[in-house]
């Protein structure tokens, strides 16, 4: 079954602990991004990648960085995790070209304390 | 202002009702434009996408783009309480790279009512 999917689902940690959200795709997508959903804000873009080895920056990336040494994995790290990085997190994957379908993974819920 | 707009609801109709979903944009590059439903702990899926202006059908789901009011719409006819999600727009330039990029609505909270 094509998906994309991310571990933990849902986590709460502490202020200052750093923690990885994995993020993996069966897909062969080049393209994998990285969105928080916050209410009144919508999904707004942290960090994508076009490919292994070339990441940048979205709209929000500020306390998190990314990696991409292998093709299907994107994980999404925070390093210094702070109270305002509390938020509902969605991996996506695509294709290249004009047009191609996001899909979307099930979504990690991050609490910070 | 936001590059798009799209009223959050919350937007309850009951069973069979047409409902009818709307965004506005402000980005003239926009070229794809999706429509995404996501259900309560789910993650957002494609519904449809249109490229550039027009309309689209896909069974009692229909898409249309006014790029020169720089609008676009979502019509479900005959609703069923299973359409029951948050409902969002997405926009991008398209043809690959950061253009990739899509641009969300904040999205509307629908509810249909059996």
């Amino acid at each position: 079954e094509a998906q994309v999917t991310q571990n933990p689902r849902y986590l709460i940690t502490v202020t200052g602990k750093k923690l990885t959200v994995t993020c993996s795709q069966n897909m062969n997508h080049e393209y994998m991004s990285w969105y928080r959903q916050d209410p009144g804000l919508g999904l707004r873009q942290i960090y994508y990648s076009m490919n292994v080895e070339v990441t940048d920056k979205g709209d929000v990336p500020e306390g998190y960085k990314v990696s991409r040494k292998e093709k299907r994995n994107f994980p999404l790290i925070l390093e210094s995790p702070s109270p305002n990085q509390t938020s509902l997190y969605f991996c996506a994957s695509s294709g290249l070209g004009a047009y191609n379908e996001q899909f979307f993974g099930p979504g990690t819920r991050l609490t910070v304390l | 202002q936001k590059e798009v707009e799209q009223d959050p609801g919350p937007l309850s109709v009951p069973e069979g009702a047409i409902v009818s979903l709307n965004c506005t944009y402000s980005n003239s590059a926009f070229q794809y434009f999706m429509w995404y439903r996501q259900y309560s702990r789910k993650g957002p899926e494609l519904l449809m996408y249109t490229y550039s202006s027009g309309n689209k059908e896909d069974g009692r789901f229909t898409a249309q783009v006014d790029k020169s009011s720089k609008y676009i719409s979502l019509f479900i006819r005959d609703s069923q309480p299973s359409d029951s999600a948050t409902y969002l727009c997405a926009m991008s330039a398209g043809y690959g790279g950061a253009t990739n990029k899509l641009i969300f609505g904040t999205g509307t909270l629908l509810a249909v009512q059996p």
